[in-house]
């Protein structure tokens, strides 16, 4: 039973464009969104988070959008550079327990 | 550098054996999660510990078991290893229970090769 799911397996953007990554859930106990970023051989590395009383969280280049109705969250990467090819992962939880799952990760590549 | 040290970084072993990783998390952290990465597939969530107690339990075989000590470092027992737990195996620690608190940081991982 894959309560999270990313269904692109990957994503080829050029530098400087929008990446849209997405992110589908079915759990509606979830209430806390992540995105982590993997490096090859390194551990995942956080990157954004989102409440479920929130739809839209922005760090710098890194936008998280919630669509709680369609059980739906998107990371948007605006410029996006070379550095940010990684293995993008979605994971969602909720928030009275640490358990996170996770989706099966979507490799992004920036074409410099 | 996440601050979460797992041991060791590459094992091989024979499948019928057994064998233990570690992690020490964060300072200060008190949560340790185990997740499992098999190829092709995402992390699985396979449990959690808090200060020293069990908090939640993921698709975790019989054959494994976890345990957290008193100076709050982990410890996953991996038995009768069969060629399908090869695998990279992560820790992850924060300071809270909940997923909110703050988020998970994830240590480097220990990929084991059962043969």
């Amino acid at each position: 039973d894959q309560q999270v799911k990313q269904n692109s397996p990957s994503l080829s953007v050029q530098e400087g464009r929008i990446s849209i990554l997405n992110c589908d859930y079915t759990n509606s106990m979830f209430d806390y969104f992540l995105w982590y970023k993997k490096y090859p051989a390194e551990g995942p590395t956080f990157l954004i988070s989102i409440s479920s009383i929130k739809d839209k969280n922005e760090d710098g280049r890194f936008t998280v959008f919630l669509n709680k109705s369609a059980k739906h969250l998107s990371l948007h990467i605006v410029p996006s550079q070379p550095g940010d090819s990684a293995v993008y992962f979605c994971a969602s939880g909720g928030t009275s327990y640490g358990k996170l799952t996770f989706g099966q990760g979507t490799i992004l590549t920036v074409h410099p | 550098d996440s601050g979460v040290t797992q041991t060791p970084k590459h094992l091989i072993t024979a499948t019928g054996q057994r064998v233990t990783l570690r992690c020490s998390p964060r300072s200060g952290d008190l949560s340790v999660y185990w997740y499992q990465q098999s190829l092709d597939q995402g992390l699985q969530f396979l449990i959690q510990y808090y200060n020293g107690e069990e908090r939640a339990k993921g698709n975790i075989l019989e054959r494994f078991s976890a345990q957290q000590f008193p100076d709050l470092h982990s410890e996953l027992n991996l038995s009768s290893l069969e060629l399908g737990d090869s695998a990279l195996y992560f820790c992850a620690s924060s300071v809270g229970n909940g997923v909110a608190d703050t988020e998970a940081f994830f240590g480097q991982g220990t990929r084991l090769t059962v043969v």
